[in-house]
């Protein structure tokens, strides 16, 4: 199975910060990396898909970037409706894994 | 919209088996798979298995293999994922959700609400 790290696992940042999370896979892994941001009590949402790509409808503050083993998910300015938790989750090969999380507060 | 709608909480005892069902509308059902996942109370997100909406072709978590079961309903637009011989540590909220495709790799959206799914005796 292919396992996917996170870093940080929780961060405190204040309103306009730029957040950056990393997900690291543990063999390559191309582009076939999601994110997701999932607030309490709530289903997942699909952020960005193959690594780079902006889902329809949100918004263009979230960012993603890398390929192979090393990804990043950026928030440009945090905003207090971002507070949540992110997961990266791999589509290379079966088992679908998820990251384990990174859980944002504000400051 | 695509919309997906999960039948409601369960509680069920050890040994027991439980079936949730999760309707689809707003597309159609067969362009695209759907994929199960769980959350454990406080815990991160554990993919359990996929089935095709076009042939019922299905992939699961070896984890979990022997115990679950995806089937669909294509009339009814409906997935279902009967999960058998509960134990305490099945407790979780079970979500379905649409795969980007046809098939079993891609990306999750939308999701259903989730279903809380309590193991006690």
């Amino acid at each position: 199975d292919i396992q996917m790290t996170q870093s940080p696992s929780s961060l405190s940042a204040s309103i306009g910060d730029r957040v950056t999370i990393t997900c690291q896979a543990s063999q390559d892994i191309s582009d076939h990396l999601n994110w997701y941001q999932q607030k309490p009590g709530k289903a997942p949402k699909l952020l960005i898909y193959d690594a780079i790509n902006l889902q329809t409808g949100v918004p263009s503050g979230f960012s993603g970037s890398g390929s192979g083993r090393d990804f990043t998910f950026t928030i440009s300015s945090l905003q207090p409706e971002d507070i949540g938790t992110y997961y990266c989750q791999q589509y290379a090969n079966l088992p679908l894994t998820f990251g384990p999380g990174t859980k944002v507060e504000i400051k | 919209q695509v919309q997906l709608v999960q039948s409601g909480g369960e509680v069920k005892k050890p040994g027991a088996s439980v079936k949730v069902s999760c309707k689809a509308s707003g597309y159609t059902f067969r362009k695209y798979g759907f994929s199960w996942v769980r959350q454990a109370p406080g815990q991160g997100l554990e993919w359990m298995g996929w089935i095709s909406g076009y042939n019922g072709n299905t992939q699961y978590s070896q984890r979990l293999q022997g115990r679950v079961a995806i089937t669909t309903d294509t009339s009814a637009s409906t997935a279902f994922l009967e999960l058998r011989s509960l134990r305490s540590d099945d407790t979780a909220v079970y979500y379905c959700a649409r795969d980007s495709s046809g098939g079993v790799s891609g990306w999750f959206d939308p999701w259903g609400q989730g279903t809380l799914v309590t193991v006690s005796s």
